[in-house]
């Protein structure tokens, strides 16, 4: 069965400095990634998508970038964290057609301080 | 401005009551989803709606797509605090097949 993986689960960090956040997809192969943020109890605002390695696709102009070293593997970075920054931030996958869903990693409670 | 609006954005209600949540958009989609989010967990996935029109029943929750797949509902018959939770839609809209557009979400709270 597929799993998703997402770490860490929480994370406090000094303005300024830097992010990596991972999310690994276990038991598919060429999945489609996508990274979330969401303020609190409020709807997703997709950040970054890939349909393959090294294939990253922006949705929103910000201090934030994505890669993908590896088939099931997603990395979302930032070289210097801003306030702004603070959120949950979520990894998704889903196999192909986006109408089967998404599955969804139990996110990463980011405080920026 | 949001393309995919809930409504209400918050409802609290007494156990053993109905309920309806409402998702709106003046885009047209080729699918609608539905999802239910806890405290501190990711969303997920309740059911997917493809057809203008289709009625899908999950025991007491009852997921509709509109007639111009326009809009989607989601009705809980005698909720329990277990259905407590962020219900999130989230749309693809037509031309548009890799990503999910998410609705502002609906924060239900059933009291005992």
């Amino acid at each position: 069965s597929q799993t998703i993986h997402q770490w860490p689960a929480t994370l406090v960090q000094p303005v300024g400095s830097p992010l990596s956040l991972e999310c690994t997809v276990e038991g598919t192969s060429n999945p489609n990634l996508y990274w979330y943020r969401q303020a609190a109890g409020r709807g997703l605002q997709l950040l970054f998508y890939s349909v393959g390695i090294g294939q990253i696709s922006s949705e929103v102009p910000q201090n934030l970038s994505a890669s993908r070293p590896q088939d099931r593997q997603f990395i979302l970075s930032s070289k210097k964290l801003l306030l702004s920054d603070s959120g949950f931030y979520l990894c998704a996958w889903n196999a192909g057609t986006v109408n089967y869903g998404y599955t969804f990693g139990s996110g990463t409670r980011l405080t920026v301080v | 401005t949001q393309l995919l609006e809930q409504s209400p954005q918050f409802l609290s209600i007494q156990e053993g009551e109905n309920l309806t949540v409402y998702c709106n958009s003046s885009s047209v989609f080729s699918s609608l989803q539905w999802y239910r989010q806890e405290p501190g967990e990711g969303p997920v996935l309740l059911v997917t709606v493809v057809t203008g029109g289709e009625v899908k029943k999950l025991k007491r929750l009852t997921f509709q797509f509109g007639d111009a797949r326009k809009d989607s509902s989601l009705h809980i018959t005698a909720a329990q605090p277990g259905d407590t939770g962020l219900y999130l839609c989230a749309g693809v809209l037509s031309g548009s097949a890799r990503q999910l557009t998410f609705g502002s979400g609906t924060q239900l709270t059933v009291l005992p």
